[in-house]
Protein backbone atom coordinates (compact mmCIF):
# COMPACT_ATOMS: atom_id res chain seq x y z
CA UNK A 1 0.00 0.00 0.00
CA UNK A 2 1.56 3.59 -1.16
CA UNK A 3 1.19 6.42 1.23
CA UNK A 4 0.68 9.54 0.88
CA UNK A 5 3.50 11.58 -1.56
CA UNK A 6 3.80 14.99 -2.42
CA UNK A 7 6.22 17.32 -4.76
CA UNK A 8 8.49 18.72 -4.74
CA UNK A 9 10.20 18.47 -1.38
CA UNK A 10 11.47 22.28 -1.00
CA UNK A 11 11.07 25.15 -3.25
CA UNK A 12 11.89 28.76 -3.13
CA UNK A 13 10.21 31.54 -4.90
CA UNK A 14 10.07 34.94 -5.17
CA UNK A 15 7.49 37.19 -3.95
CA UNK A 16 4.93 37.86 -6.34
CA UNK A 17 5.23 34.94 -8.05
CA UNK A 18 2.79 31.97 -8.36
CA UNK A 19 3.68 27.96 -6.99
CA UNK A 20 1.98 24.79 -7.69
CA UNK A 21 2.21 21.94 -4.95
CA UNK A 22 1.00 18.33 -5.45
CA UNK A 23 0.17 15.91 -3.56
CA UNK A 24 -0.79 11.83 -4.26
CA UNK A 25 -3.49 10.45 -2.24
CA UNK A 26 -3.09 6.63 -0.23
CA UNK A 27 -4.59 3.97 -2.13
CA UNK A 28 -8.05 3.82 -1.46
CA UNK A 29 -8.88 7.48 -0.19
CA UNK A 30 -10.88 9.68 -1.69
CA UNK A 31 -10.47 12.86 -0.19
CA UNK A 32 -7.38 14.97 -0.10
CA UNK A 33 -6.75 17.84 2.57
CA UNK A 34 -4.26 20.73 2.74
CA UNK A 35 -2.71 22.62 5.69
CA UNK A 36 0.00 25.28 6.16
CA UNK A 37 2.25 24.72 9.17
CA UNK A 38 4.01 27.87 9.67
CA UNK A 39 6.98 27.45 12.40
CA UNK A 40 6.50 26.67 15.82
CA UNK A 41 2.44 26.07 14.68
CA UNK A 42 0.36 23.33 14.73
CA UNK A 43 -0.97 22.52 10.92
CA UNK A 44 -3.79 25.36 9.65
CA UNK A 45 -6.49 23.76 7.44
CA UNK A 46 -6.22 25.24 3.83
CA UNK A 47 -9.14 23.18 2.44
CA UNK A 48 -10.51 19.53 1.79
CA UNK A 49 -11.62 18.10 -1.54
CA UNK A 50 -14.11 15.17 -1.67
CA UNK A 51 -14.11 13.28 -5.11
CA UNK A 52 -13.03 16.52 -6.99
CA UNK A 53 -15.05 19.14 -5.00
CA UNK A 54 -14.64 21.18 -2.37
CA UNK A 55 -15.06 20.03 0.98
CA UNK A 56 -14.93 22.91 3.15
CA UNK A 57 -12.47 25.89 3.52
CA UNK A 58 -10.69 27.55 6.40
CA UNK A 59 -9.45 31.09 6.65
CA UNK A 60 -7.04 31.41 3.93
CA UNK A 61 -7.64 33.92 1.07
CA UNK A 62 -8.72 33.14 -2.49
CA UNK A 63 -5.28 33.10 -3.72
CA UNK A 64 -4.67 29.71 -2.16
CA UNK A 65 -7.08 27.31 -4.34
CA UNK A 66 -6.89 23.83 -5.26
CA UNK A 67 -8.27 20.99 -7.54
CA UNK A 68 -8.62 17.13 -7.24
CA UNK A 69 -8.82 15.03 -10.14
CA UNK A 70 -10.58 12.11 -11.22
CA UNK A 71 -7.76 10.06 -9.93
CA UNK A 72 -7.89 11.87 -6.08
CA UNK A 73 -4.41 13.10 -6.43
CA UNK A 74 -4.65 17.01 -5.79
CA UNK A 75 -3.03 20.34 -6.51
CA UNK A 76 -2.31 23.49 -4.06
CA UNK A 77 -1.74 26.26 -6.49
CA UNK A 78 -0.80 29.75 -4.38
CA UNK A 79 -0.72 32.81 -6.51
CA UNK A 80 0.78 36.28 -5.87
CA UNK A 81 3.16 34.69 -3.25
CA UNK A 82 4.08 36.50 0.36
CA UNK A 83 6.97 36.07 2.37
CA UNK A 84 4.24 34.59 5.01
CA UNK A 85 3.39 32.38 2.93
CA UNK A 86 6.58 30.57 3.54
CA UNK A 87 5.89 27.38 5.58
CA UNK A 88 5.34 23.87 5.63
CA UNK A 89 2.62 22.52 3.45
CA UNK A 90 1.07 19.73 4.44
CA UNK A 91 -1.26 17.20 2.06
CA UNK A 92 -3.25 14.36 4.19
CA UNK A 93 -5.87 11.67 2.26
CA UNK A 94 -8.66 10.17 4.08
CA UNK A 95 -11.53 7.45 3.37
CA UNK A 96 -13.89 9.95 4.72
CA UNK A 97 -14.37 13.02 3.93
CA UNK A 98 -14.51 15.40 7.28
CA UNK A 99 -12.64 15.49 10.03
CA UNK A 100 -11.98 12.01 10.78
CA UNK A 101 -8.63 10.43 10.72
CA UNK A 102 -6.03 12.07 8.01
CA UNK A 103 -3.13 10.62 6.92
CA UNK A 104 -0.36 13.27 6.05
CA UNK A 105 2.42 12.92 3.14
CA UNK A 106 5.84 14.08 4.52
CA UNK A 107 5.31 18.01 3.27
CA UNK A 108 6.24 20.56 0.73
CA UNK A 109 8.68 23.45 2.13
CA UNK A 110 8.34 26.67 0.43
CA UNK A 111 10.40 29.33 1.06
CA UNK A 112 9.61 32.67 -0.15
CA UNK A 113 12.48 35.53 -0.66
CA UNK B 1 -8.12 32.71 19.27
CA UNK B 2 -6.79 28.85 19.97
CA UNK B 3 -9.38 26.79 20.01
CA UNK B 4 -6.89 24.03 20.49
CA UNK B 5 -4.30 24.19 23.31
CA UNK B 6 -1.43 22.09 24.58
CA UNK B 7 0.15 24.49 26.95
CA UNK B 8 3.63 22.13 27.49
CA UNK B 9 5.98 23.18 24.54
CA UNK B 10 8.24 20.75 25.65
CA UNK B 11 8.13 17.59 27.91
CA UNK B 12 11.33 15.12 29.48
CA UNK B 13 10.67 11.91 30.40
CA UNK B 14 12.87 8.82 32.14
CA UNK B 15 12.69 5.96 29.62
CA UNK B 16 10.42 3.25 31.09
CA UNK B 17 8.74 5.73 32.89
CA UNK B 18 4.81 7.28 31.55
CA UNK B 19 4.44 10.46 29.60
CA UNK B 20 1.57 12.22 29.97
CA UNK B 21 0.82 14.70 27.43
CA UNK B 22 -2.38 17.42 27.91
CA UNK B 23 -4.74 18.49 25.59
CA UNK B 24 -7.47 21.68 26.56
CA UNK B 25 -9.80 22.72 23.82
CA UNK B 26 -12.67 25.72 23.89
CA UNK B 27 -15.40 24.18 21.57
CA UNK B 28 -17.91 22.55 23.08
CA UNK B 29 -19.44 21.09 19.57
CA UNK B 30 -15.60 19.19 19.02
CA UNK B 31 -16.59 15.58 18.99
CA UNK B 32 -13.68 13.78 17.43
CA UNK B 33 -10.37 13.91 18.88
CA UNK B 34 -6.85 12.54 17.70
CA UNK B 35 -3.40 12.47 18.61
CA UNK B 36 -0.61 12.54 16.04
CA UNK B 37 3.01 12.40 16.52
CA UNK B 38 5.83 14.06 14.20
CA UNK B 39 9.62 13.56 13.56
CA UNK B 40 11.63 16.19 11.98
CA UNK B 41 11.30 16.28 8.04
CA UNK B 42 8.56 13.95 8.09
CA UNK B 43 4.67 14.36 8.03
CA UNK B 44 2.16 14.02 11.29
CA UNK B 45 1.58 10.13 12.26
CA UNK B 46 -1.79 9.60 13.15
CA UNK B 47 -1.18 7.63 16.87
CA UNK B 48 -4.45 7.22 18.13
CA UNK B 49 -8.26 9.23 18.24
CA UNK B 50 -11.27 8.71 20.72
CA UNK B 51 -14.77 10.16 19.91
CA UNK B 52 -16.49 12.52 22.11
CA UNK B 53 -19.13 9.39 22.91
CA UNK B 54 -16.27 7.57 24.52
CA UNK B 55 -13.97 8.53 27.46
CA UNK B 56 -10.93 6.13 26.92
CA UNK B 57 -9.27 4.60 24.52
CA UNK B 58 -6.40 2.03 24.40
CA UNK B 59 -4.09 1.07 21.48
CA UNK B 60 -0.95 -0.91 22.73
CA UNK B 61 1.15 1.57 25.04
CA UNK B 62 -1.03 4.45 23.82
CA UNK B 63 -4.20 5.43 26.03
CA UNK B 64 -6.03 8.60 25.83
CA UNK B 65 -8.42 10.38 28.27
CA UNK B 66 -11.51 12.34 27.03
CA UNK B 67 -13.48 14.81 30.03
CA UNK B 68 -15.91 16.16 28.48
CA UNK B 69 -17.23 18.98 31.62
CA UNK B 70 -12.80 19.97 31.39
CA UNK B 71 -12.95 19.94 27.66
CA UNK B 72 -9.27 18.13 27.95
CA UNK B 73 -8.12 15.12 26.97
CA UNK B 74 -5.06 13.68 27.50
CA UNK B 75 -2.44 10.84 26.08
CA UNK B 76 -0.77 8.75 28.06
CA UNK B 77 2.55 6.51 26.71
CA UNK B 78 3.44 3.53 29.23
CA UNK B 79 6.44 2.99 29.46
CA UNK B 80 8.39 5.45 27.21
CA UNK B 81 10.79 4.34 24.78
CA UNK B 82 13.64 6.50 23.30
CA UNK B 83 11.70 6.28 20.00
CA UNK B 84 8.78 8.19 21.47
CA UNK B 85 10.89 11.30 21.04
CA UNK B 86 8.95 13.39 19.32
CA UNK B 87 6.67 16.40 18.65
CA UNK B 88 3.19 15.61 19.78
CA UNK B 89 -0.15 17.38 18.07
CA UNK B 90 -3.53 17.27 19.47
CA UNK B 91 -6.41 17.33 16.98
CA UNK B 92 -10.20 18.15 17.20
CA UNK B 93 -12.76 17.52 14.84
CA UNK B 94 -16.10 19.52 14.72
CA UNK B 95 -17.60 17.59 11.88
CA UNK B 96 -16.40 13.78 11.60
CA UNK B 97 -17.75 12.43 8.38
CA UNK B 98 -19.16 15.65 7.65
CA UNK B 99 -18.88 19.06 5.37
CA UNK B 100 -16.16 20.83 6.79
CA UNK B 101 -13.56 18.70 6.59
CA UNK B 102 -10.78 20.42 9.32
CA UNK B 103 -8.71 19.19 11.96
CA UNK B 104 -7.78 22.07 14.10
CA UNK B 105 -4.39 21.32 15.71
CA UNK B 106 -2.59 22.76 19.08
CA UNK B 107 0.91 24.23 18.54
CA UNK B 108 2.43 20.42 19.65
CA UNK B 109 4.55 19.09 22.88
CA UNK B 110 7.75 18.05 22.24
CA UNK B 111 8.58 15.21 23.63
CA UNK B 112 11.88 13.76 24.80
CA UNK B 113 12.52 10.58 26.12
CA UNK B 114 15.84 10.06 28.00
CA UNK B 115 17.69 6.36 28.37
Amino acid sequence: ETGVTQSPTHLIKTRGQQVTLRCSSQSGHNTVSWYQQALGQGPQFIFQYYREEENGRGNFPPRFSGLQFPNYSSELNVNALELDDSALYLCASSLVRGGGEQFFGPGTRLTVL
Amino acid sequence: DQQVKQNSPSLSVQEGRISILNCDYTNSMFDYFLWYKKYPAEGPTFLISISSIKDKNEDGRFTVFLNKSAKHLSLHIVPSQPGDSAVYFCAASPNYGGSQGNLIFGKGTKLSVKP
